[in-house]
């Protein structure tokens, strides 16, 4: 039940795309279209943004997208608003156990 | 609305036990699965186990097992985790978060209980 692998930190000017990578193993990213990804701003709880790799909640703008292939995701985000500023977090189902990503801290310069 | 609103926070001395609550409205309760997740300061989130409200049946994470207690309360749509034997590494914020499709992925999350542990 090792942590999924992120990036420490990812940035990018306003109006720019960023994409953030999570690696897990075949155990849990690669063998379950069951990825999640969570924004967190300080202070606050994580906020679901997108689920099942690329769908997106009610309320989650479009430029947040989800993809996967073999063991790794990722997370898009286009025409970066300062508000995006957060960590992000990627989340996989492992059928008995869910494990979490270390996290990503991503600025908008 | 679907909401979680949880406990308030808490400090322990180590040894001690801790329980935190998450009660759910706007939703039925024992629709879903609940699990608790944890994050120490300035750090990662942890997921630390599941509990089936309808059932009582849990499942908690390896690191956790012998150690974290997650129980149901349906009468008042009221979910707890217990941790027992708590350490100074165990101070974190502690969320509930609901599971909409036993998928492993969460929304709503509860506010968050701060539970400090020293002494």
């Amino acid at each position: 039940q090792s942590a999924l692998t992120q990036p420490r930190s990812v940035s990018g000017s306003p109006g720019q795309s960023v994409t953030i990578s999570c690696t897990g193993t075949s155990s849990d990213v690669g063998g379950y279209n069951y990825v999640s990804w969570y924004q967190q701003h300080p202070g606050k709880a994580p906020k679901l943004m997108i689920y099942d790799v690329s769908k997106r909640p009610s309320g989650v703008p479009d430029r947040f997208s989800g993809s996967k292939s073999g063991n790794t995701a990722s997370l898009t985000i286009s025409g970066l608003q300062a508000e995006d500023e957060a960590d992000y977090y990627c989340c996989s189902y492992a059928g008995s156990y869910v494990v979490f990503g270390g996290g990503t801290k991503l600025t908008v310069l | 609305q679907v909401q979680l609103v949880q406990s308030g926070a808490e400090v322990k001395k180590p040894g001690a036990s801790v329980k935190v609550s998450c009660k759910a409205s706007g939703y039925t309760f024992t629709g879903y699965y609940m699990h608790w997740v944890r994050q120490a300061p300035g750090q990662g989130l942890e997921w630390m186990g599941w509990i089936n409200p309808n059932s009582g049946g849990t499942n908690y994470a390896q690191k956790f097992q012998g150690w974290v207690t997650m129980t149901r309360d349906t009468s008042i749509s009221t979910a707890y985790m217990e941790l027992s034997r708590l350490r100074s590494d165990d101070t974190a914020v502690y969320y509930c978060a609901r599971d909409p499709d036993g998928q492993g992925w969460f929304d709503p999350w509860g506010q968050g209980t701060l539970v400090t542990v020293s002494s």
